[in-house]
């Protein structure tokens, strides 16, 4: 079945520094979507992109969609306490009911 | 709205024994999901439902079973729980191109 790769699995950062965690498919991929789950708690989704190239923006937030629709990044600016969580990427299980695959997540630990 | 509600938030289980994950939507959404994550990892979904009445089976569908009888109930069986099933199972449904996940049970089996 369709396997998304996500790296890193933790990244330790300093409150202000900045977080990329990245997402890659050996599949094109017709759309993909990310979610954050704080700890103890549920994935909550974030955004979906769908076209070849697309960046979106929240807040501090950037995602981006590869021209290939191979991968995708999720970049967080000037990291708060509250961006603590683990940070997953999703895609469409290729399914009529479209049923996410999930990425393992990228644990985001910040130091105060 | 509360949303997606699952019961019970904690259970724990011996081998073989059977229970039912609850998992209720008052959002009239008619795709709903459940998926199991184990500690460090990613979700894997395990059934799925396209409405009621309809199921099929996910990436991981050993040793679960689900019906789907209303819109609004999406129940999962474990019928011989294993110690290979314990984790967090989420339930979840769908409207448009979001998932709406509950706040999971997580599930011990010894």
């Amino acid at each position: 079945g369709q396997q998304v790769m996500q790296i890193p699995q933790y990244q330790h950062v300093q409150e202000g520094e900045d977080f990329t965690t990245y997402c890659n498919s050996s599949t094109t991929l017709s759309n993909i979507q990310w979610y954050k789950q704080r700890p103890g708690g549920h994935p909550v989704f974030l955004i979906q992109l769908v076209k070849s190239g697309e960046v979106k923006k929240q807040k501090r937030l950037t995602f981006q969609f590869g021209e290939a629709k191979k991968n995708s990044s999720l970049h967080i600016t000037a990291t708060q306490t509250t961006d603590v969580g683990t940070y997953f990427c999703a895609a469409n299980s290729g399914g009529g009911a479209d049923g996410l695959t999930f990425g393992k997540g990228t644990h985001l630990i910040i130091q105060p | 709205n509360a949303g997606v509600t699952q019961t019970p938030k904690f259970r724990i289980l011996k081998i073989g024994q059977s229970m039912t994950l609850q998992c209720a939507q008052d959002m009239n959404h008619n795709y709903m999901y459940w998926y199991r994550q184990d500690p460090g990892m990613g979700l894997k979904l395990i059934y799925y439902s396209v409405g009621a009445g309809i199921t099929d089976k996910g990436e991981v569908p050993n040793g679960y079973n689900v019906s789907r009888s209303t819109t609004e109930d999406f129940p999962l069986r474990l019928e011989l729980a294993a110690p290979s099933q314990t984790s967090v199972y989420f339930c979840a449904s769908r409207a448009g191109d979001t998932q709406y996940f509950g706040p999971g049970t997580r599930l011990t089996v010894l």
